[in-house]
């Protein structure tokens, strides 16, 4: 059975603050992670891929990957009120469906 | 920026009785996805459609469900018999499979009564 596990929150984060957020896995084959951003009532919207060990950035975000720890993580630095939502962590095999976390509500208190 | 959509935005049906889901893919796009979220849950995979065939289905995709591509541009999910627990938002996603990356559409609501 593939896990993903995220802590459900709510993770409450000042404005300009850097939110932190994570994510374990259970199946070592996952090749694929990603974040996806979901706001109430809509639909899941990625924001951040990563593939290898080490850090990604994209703007604010970054992805940070450690298969030996089976853990991802998304940074989000000068966090915005739009900011808020909830933060889906998913990985995947090789063109698989996407096993999703329950997600991290996030707040940004301005 | 092309994007997946999705029709109708809800349906509303009564247990028992067949609705069909549709989704427009991105257009360049390979492989097609079900997924479905329940009020308050995580979103769920349901299966994967690749070369005009299901490439993976999950435990949830049993005999009431199935996919189709009739045309170049639709991928459609029909449940045969709905019940009150197939109640949930149902999202299409679309990947060219370089990268795995998915868009998600925005969803149809399905209400069975």
């Amino acid at each position: 059975q593939k896990e993903v596990e995220q802590n459900s929150g709510p993770l409450s984060v000042p404005e300009g603050a850097i939110a932190s957020l994570n994510c374990t896995y259970s199946d070592r084959g996952s090749q694929s992670f990603f974040w996806y951003r979901q706001y109430s009532g809509k639909s899941p919207e990625l924001i951040m891929s990563i593939y290898s060990n080490g850090d990604k950035e994209d703007g604010r975000f970054t992805a940070q990957l450690n298969k030996a720890s089976q853990y991802v993580s998304l940074l989000i630095r000068d966090s915005q009120p739009s900011d808020s939502a909830t933060y889906l962590c998913a990985v995947t095999e090789r063109a698989d469906g996407l096993t999703f976390g329950k997600g991290t509500h996030l707040i940004i208190q301005p | 920026e092309p994007e997946v959509t999705q029709t109708p935005s809800h349906q509303v049906t009564q247990m028992g009785q067949e609705v069909i889901l549709r989704c427009v893919p991105i257009s360049n796009h390979l492989y097609f996805y079900w997924y479905r979220q329940i009020l308050g849950q995580k979103v769920e995979f349901l299966v994967s459609f690749y070369n005009n065939e299901i490439s993976e289905k999950s435990e949830i995709f049993d005999d009431q469900f199935s996919v189709e591509r009739p045309d170049g541009s639709n991928f459609t999910l029909k449940i045969r018999s709905t019940k009150l627990e197939d109640s949930a938002m149902y999202f299409c996603a679309s990947s060219d499979g370089t990268d795995d990356e998915q868009f998600f559409g925005p969803g149809t609501r399905l209400t069975v009564l």
